[in-house]
């Protein structure tokens, strides 16, 4: 069974720096693309950026192009996105997807940018 | 990026029958946008009930079902539950990425 657990969200400044992780179990970390999709509160699902099987493609969004980072490392099973220049309406639960023939959910993790 | 559009309330009576749809401002919808339909209930994370079109997992209600419809995707609900009350939101693949509609807030009322 897939299993995604997000975490490194919290509360930072605008233009700071946070750093999020995604730790994968129960399945082959390293053929699944992976996905990070984020929700406003009150608001709809917004994806953020994808990276496919190796690193092979990356793609972001234009709203966090040149801001955020996407990356992995099969080795550990795990998942990042290195945010920077934070805004306030980057505020949002950050949700990691692990990608087959389908999407698998985590929880997600609250990061909230305010002064 | 391709804007998705979803209609954004609907209402149906338990054990009545909706469509929901997702289009796209490039056009037709096609099975190689692979279209996907997710449920996120209040406080919850989505879970997906349809891939690629019309592809149900183990936990999706036989209720459920995906298709193409007038150049749309479609989620058809037949015979709502109570449960059923969810925000859903289907998803488009695209050359540089994937594509959320902006969800339909379903009432079973």
């Amino acid at each position: 069974e897939v299993q995604l657990v997000e975490s490194g969200g919290g509360l930072v400044k605008p233009g700071g720096s946070l750093r999020l992780s995604c730790a994968a179990s129960g399945f082959i970390f390293s053929t699944y693309s992976m996905i990070w999709v984020r929700q406003a509160p009150g608001k709809g699902l917004e994806w953020v950026s994808t990276i496919s099987r190796s690193s092979s493609y990356i793609y972001y969004a234009d709203s966090v192009k040149g801001r955020f980072t996407i990356s992995r490392d099969d080795s550990k099973n795990s998942l990042y996105l290195q945010m920077n220049t934070l805004r306030a309406e980057d505020t949002a639960v950050y949700y990691c997807a692990a990608k087959s023939e389908s999407y698998s959910w985590g929880q997600g993790t609250l990061v909230t940018v305010s002064s | 990026q391709a804007v998705v559009t979803q209609e954004p309330s609907l209402t149906v009576s338990p054990g009545g029958t909706v469509t929901l749809t997702c289009g796209s401002s490039t056009g037709a919808v096609t099975s190689g946008h692979y279209p996907y339909w997710f449920q996120q209930k209040p406080g919850q994370a989505p879970r997906t009930l349809i891939y690629d079109t019309t592809n149900k997992h183990s936990w999706t209600p036989a209720r459920f079902s995906g298709s193409l419809l007038g150049g749309k995707a479609a989620l058809t609900l037949s015979g709502a539950q109570p449960e059923d009350e969810a925000e859903y939101y289907c998803l488009l693949t695209n050359s540089d990425g994937v594509v959320f509609g902006g969800g339909t807030k379903l009432t079973v009322l």
